[in-house]
């Protein structure tokens, strides 16, 4: 079974500087999908990036960015320039790319501070 | 364009009472999701559907919690009776099957059970 590891329950940052969210996940499957979501206290799940597991380049979606190691079956997430605005929880997020099967899997969470 | 939508937001009832939650999925997507939210177990997959045909409801808790989806533009997820412990924030989320896109999700439903 697919299982998403987020070690890090909580982290914290300053506001300008640059942090990186640690996620590892465990499959045997080659072909699949990584995504980071983001809940605010308004508790929506947000979609922040999305990696295909089949390209070697890195996603980046403006500040947001995330190394990929597949070998190492790793994807953290980057923010740069953080913002007040960034404070919420992270999740990671694994789903294989078969067909029609849609089953996500996600991690525990990061809840991330950002301090003025 | 309409996102997912759910009802109610927010639900406040007593033990014992049937509690029915409602899903709205986006046009055109045919995999519905429900997810369960709480501080201790995170964000648990409870049953998910593609073509309004139930495909893993293997995170059901029990028998007290039923999803239904009579056609490919709404769910219910039930729960009858309810308990304190059943409290929590209910997603649902949708996704075109076979696409590359992530799901989408609602803006859940907070339940309470008093």
């Amino acid at each position: 079974a697919q299982t998403v590891t987020q070690s890090q329950p909580e982290m914290s940052v300053q506001e300008a500087e640059t942090v990186t969210l640690s996620c590892t996940y465990d499959t045997s499957e080659s072909d699949y999908y990584l995504f980071w979501y983001k809940q605010p206290p308004s508790r929506q799940m947000i979609l922040v990036i999305r990696q295909e597991a089949y390209k070697q380049q890195n996603a980046t979606e403006n500040r947001f960015s995330v190394n990929f190691q597949k070998a190492a079956k790793s994807f953290s997430l980057k923010i740069s320039d953080s913002q007040l605005g960034d404070a919420a929880m992270y999740f990671c997020a694994y789903r294989r790319n078969s067909g029609g099967y849609q089953k996500v899997t996600f991690g525990t969470g990061t809840k991330l501070q950002v301090i003025p | 364009d309409a996102g997912v939508i759910q009802s109610p937001r927010h639900e406040v009832t007593e033990m014992g009472q049937e509690v029915t939650l409602r899903c709205k999925p986006i046009s055109g997507h045919n995999s519905l999701f429900w997810y369960r939210q709480t501080m201790m177990r995170g964000l648990e997959l409870l049953i998910y559907f593609n073509n309004n045909v139930p495909i893993d409801d293997s995170g059901m808790p029990e028998d007290r919690f039923s999803a239904k989806m009579p056609n490919a533009s709404f769910s219910t997820l039930k729960i009858q009776p309810s308990e304190p412990r059943d409290s929590a924030v209910y997603f649902c989320a949708s996704i075109k099957a076979g696409s590359n896109q992530p799901q989408h999700f609602g803006d859940g439903t907070r339940l309470s059970i008093l």
